[in-house]
């Protein structure tokens, strides 16, 4: 069973403060990863995607991807109240001749003003 | 913009009913796909399909069936709804798999089985 694994958290960082959400996966020919942000209630929206070893930028959100190790992280810097939410790491796999994506379980993100 | 409705936010069954949950797509994607999320199990794949009147068993099929008649609309139907299927119900679209697109998901559906 290829995997995805995040910490639950809750992960607490002050306002104006960098947080690091990190994801491991189990599947080393994985090529697409992805971070979702889901607000309690709500659906996962996209935040980034990266496929490319190294960093990739976005405003506050840069996605972190190391292929060697199997993990890809996500930070966020200037951290708002308004970032408290849970944020799934997702990657697309090939398995029993077919494409799916296996997310995480998601990491709870407080920002404490 | 990006478009991914279902049909209800919540609904609430009886033990024994059939469950119809309708999910509809405005962006001319390939790939549709149906996940119930629950508290500490994250996102599990029930059904997904590449192509119209195509599907692929997900992690968790059983006690669901699909049906993709046309290539925006993709229903999940539960035969005969027990307790264990209350839930979020989350759709998603995606265009073509091993490309790399993102998925984009729906509002959801909470279903309530009593």
């Amino acid at each position: 069973q290829k995997e995805v694994e995040q910490n639950s958290g809750p992960l607490s960082v002050p306002e104006g403060a960098i947080a690091s959400l990190n994801c491991t996966y189990s599947d080393r020919g994985s090529q697409s990863f992805f971070w979702y942000r889901q607000y309690s209630g709500k659906s996962p929206e996209l935040i980034m995607s990266i496929y490319s070893n190294g960093d990739k930028e976005d405003g506050r959100f840069t996605a972190q991807l190391n292929k060697a190790s199997q993990y890809v992280s996500l930070l966020i810097r200037d951290s708002q109240p308004s970032d408290s939410a849970t944020y799934l790491c997702a990657v697309e796999v090939f398995t029993s001749g077919t494409y799916k994506y296996i997310f995480g379980t998601g990491t709870r993100l407080k920002v404490l003003a | 913009d990006v478009k991914v409705t279902q049909s209800s936010r919540y609904l609430v069954k009886r033990t024994g009913e059939k469950v119809f949950l309708e999910c509809v797509q405005d962006m001319d994607h390939e790939n549709m796909f149906w996940y119930r999320q629950d508290p500490g199990l994250g996102l599990r794949l029930i059904y997904f399909s590449y192509d119209v009147k195509m599907k692929e068993k997900g992690d968790i099929p059983e006690g669901y069936s699909v049906s993709r008649e046309k290539k925006e609309r993709f229903s999940l139907i539960l035969e005969s709804a027990s307790t264990n299927q209350t839930s979020m119900y989350l759709c998603a679209s995606s265009r073509i798999p091993g490309a790399a697109y993102e998925q984009y998901f729906g509002p959801g559906t909470r279903l309530t089985v009593t």
